[in-house]
């Protein structure tokens, strides 16, 4: 099984500025690899997959990158609404679909 | 568009079958070029996925939960669902359906659903 491991645990950024979270996978999962948006009480929401493609409706300051074992989500100019917590998925090797532990992304 | 919906007890007695439904509605489950799944997340914890039903029926489900898992397909419903057998605490959690339109990408989710497991 890959494991998935997010760092920071908590960010605190302050609105307007970037934030970066990053993900490692234990081995190489190419570009298999997704990012989730989840709110307090909301499912998750798809927001980047294939390491760096952007899902419908995703506004552009939401950039992801890295391949292999190393990457990265990069949210330029912090809105109010995108604070939450982050997680990464992988999908190269599977059974089982593994996530990390997520990234919790908090107002400074 | 595709929208899903949990259901199913909210409290479950330990050593029981934990028993969930996912409704599926704004398309046919059998036709949409879906794979649907089933995944979970205890309270204030991460995710974890269960596993996956094909339009075909076939199957794929997590290795640590194997033994314990069944999901299947209503395709008259258009639903699939989701049996845990033998459940513990350990099964408390929110669990979510999830449809898969590309290999891993889980989009959209169901609100997701509370299940307990307590006496």
């Amino acid at each position: 099984e890959i494991v998935m491991t997010q760092s920071p645990a908590t960010l605190s950024v302050s609105p307007g500025e970037r934030a970066t979270l990053s993900c490692r996978a234990s081995q190489s999962v190419s570009s298999n690899l997704a990012w989730y948006q989840q709110k307090p009480g909301q499912a998750p929401r798809l927001l980047i997959y294939g390491a760096s493609t952007r899902a419908t409706g995703i506004p552009a300051r939401f950039t992801g990158s890295g391949s292999g074992t190393e990457f990265t989500l990069t949210i330029s100019s912090l809105q109010s609404e995108d604070f939450a917590v982050y997680y990464c998925q992988q999908y190269n090797n599977w059974p089982p679909y593994t996530f990390g532990q997520g990234t919790k992304l908090e107002i400074k | 568009q595709v929208q899903l919906q949990e259901s199913g007890p909210g409290l479950v007695k330990p050593s029981q079958t934990l028993s969930l439904t996912c409704t599926v509605s704004g398309g046919s489950i059998s036709s949409g070029g879906y794979y649907w799944n089933w995944i979970r997340q205890p309270a204030g914890k991460g995710l974890e996925w269960i596993g996956l039903i094909y339009t075909s029926g076939s199957t794929n489900y997590n290795p640590s939960l194997k033994s314990r898992v069944t999901i299947s397909l209503d395709t008259s419903k258009n639903q699939f669902s989701l049996k845990l057998s033998s459940v513990t605490a350990a099964d408390t959690a929110v669990y979510y359906c999830a449809g898969e339109l590309a290999i891993g990408r889980f989009d959209p989710w169901g609100q997701g659903t509370l299940v307990t497991v307590s006496s």
